[in-house]
């Protein structure tokens, strides 16, 4: 059975930093691309980020392109997002999504819970 | 990366079909068969629905369709149930690695 837990949302004042980890289960993690995609609330879905299964390649938002790194340890089966310079407007339920192929393409077939960051002074 | 165009709201009484648009460009929805629908109840997370336009994953009722023309994709509904009252977002690959959402159709069964 597939199961993707993240971890790690909370409290963070503007232009700090956090860490989200998404720990994953139930398939080779290294077949398949990763994405982060976000919800702030009362609002609709916007993917952050993603990276392909078995290599380092990293795609990024417009929106978080230069302060957000995502980087995944196939080892470990864990993706991670690492937000810097965080704003206001990041506030959001942070998904770690799984797509049924190497490459990024939108066709998230298992979604983590979601863990909620809250970017407030 | 624009957002797609969803209508804000749709809605049907139990058993009708019900049909949501999903709007983009030849760049996202146009240019690529990697259009997928997503389900979400309130406070849950996304559920995957309807995937490469057309195809449904596992254990998705055959009541839920996908379709696309030109740059409008589209999700219909068809024998309308109560536990089909949800959001229903759309996604499109968009090139260049990157992914496109629409912003969301409230559907509600009367």
């Amino acid at each position: 059975e597939v199961q993707l837990v993240e971890s790690g949302g909370g409290l963070v004042q503007p232009g700090g930093s956090l860490t989200l980890s998404c720990a994953a289960s139930g398939f080779t993690s290294g077949n398949h691309a990763m994405s982060w995609v976000r919800q702030a609330p009362g609002k609709g879905l916007e993917w952050v980020s993603g990276i392909r299964g078995s290599s380092s390649n990293t795609y990024y938002a417009d929106a978080v392109k230069g302060r957000f790194t995502i980087s995944r340890d196939n080892s470990k089966n864990t993706l991670y997002l690492q937000m810097y310079s965080l704003r206001v407007e990041d506030t959001a339920v942070y998904y770690c999504a799984k797509e049924p192929y190497i490459g990024v393409a939108g066709s998230f077939d298992y979604w983590g819970q979601g863990t909620l960051v809250t970017v407030s002074s | 990366q624009s957002a797609l165009t969803q209508p804000p709201s749709a809605s049907g009484s139990p058993g009708q079909s019900v049909t949501i648009s999903c709007t983009g460009t030849s760049s996202d929805v146009g240019g690529y068969n990697y259009v997928s629908w997503f389900q979400q109840h309130p406070g849950k997370a996304p559920k995957l629905m309807i995937y490469e336009v057309t195809k449904r994953p596992s254990g998705v009722p055959d009541r839920f369709s996908g379709s696309k023309s030109g740059n409008t994709a589209s999700l219909t509904v068809s024998g309308l149930q109560a536990e089909d009252e949800a959001d229903y977002y759309c996604s499109s690959y968009a090139g260049s690695n990157n992914v496109v959402f629409g912003g969301g159709t409230k559907l509600t069964v009367l």
